[in-house]
């Protein structure tokens, strides 16, 4: 498959290890944030979305914490699993114009998922 | 199944030669995006394009063109492709409101490599 990014940040965690993955973005005045997977050769899969006015959202075994203060955001992943490796990405929507969208992409983090 | 088709997945071709990417998406979106991803960069966006016959520059335009004449299709063209252009390139698709449809559905990608 197409290789996402030599020079990655890599989370190792054992599999049943709960994982942890950040991002900081860049705009105070981002109002929507989603978090993708991309798995080797596939394009980017939506994991969990949270809007400005939430601090924490839950989806299943996946849970994404906001950080307004310090414009930080992280993705937890309970009882990680050899199917969860892959590149983590999150993305800040950064169009205001209400009727279309620009979402600006973090450069990823690699997580690989030890047995 | 709603899915976002691109066409080819893998290209391989010579400085100077014109080529296009096609790209088809099956879930009457107005917004589509092509975005190339290089190591260490992440997502960038090229062009966008909020409905038929609207479209516009993303961050990183120069090089490439675009048209969307059909709702469903948004080809990538790449009038005098050079090597700083090979890359894995991504077509995204999303309702009108972003935040209403779980953000973007990408396809699976095209790699290029311009020799």
């Amino acid at each position: 498959g197409e290789s996402v990014g030599l020079h990655l940040p890599t989370l190792s965690v054992q599999e049943g290890d709960n994982s942890i993955i950040n991002c900081a973005y860049s705009n105070s005045a981002s109002d929507y944030f989603i978090w993708y997977k991309q798995e080797s050769g596939k394009g980017p899969q939506f994991i969990i979305d949270i809007r400005s006015n939430m601090d924490k959202r839950q989806g299943q075994r996946v849970t994404v914490l906001l950080n307004k203060t310090v414009k930080h955001l992280s993705l937890q992943i309970a009882a990680t699993q050899p199917g969860d490796s892959a590149v983590y990405f999150c993305a800040e929507n950064t169009d205001y114009t209400g009727t279309a969208s620009k979402l600006t992409f973090g450069t990823g983090t690699r997580l690989q998922v030890t047995l | 199944e709603a899915q976002v088709t691109q066409n080819p997945r893998y290209l391989i071709t010579v400085t100077g030669k014109k080529l296009t990417v096609t790209c088809s998406q099956n879930m009457n979106h107005e917004y589509m995006s092509w975005y190339r991803q290089d190591p260490g960069l992440g997502l960038r966006q090229i062009y966008y394009s909020m409905n038929v016959e609207v479209t516009d520059k993303g961050d990183v335009p120069e090089g490439y063109k675009v048209s969307r004449k059909e709702k469903r299709n948004f080809p990538l063209i790449l009038e005098s492709p050079s090597p700083n252009q090979t890359s894995l390139y991504f077509c995204a698709s999303s309702s009108r409101v972003i935040s209403s449809i779980y953000g973007y559905t990408f396809g699976s990608g095209t790699r290029l490599t311009v020799v």
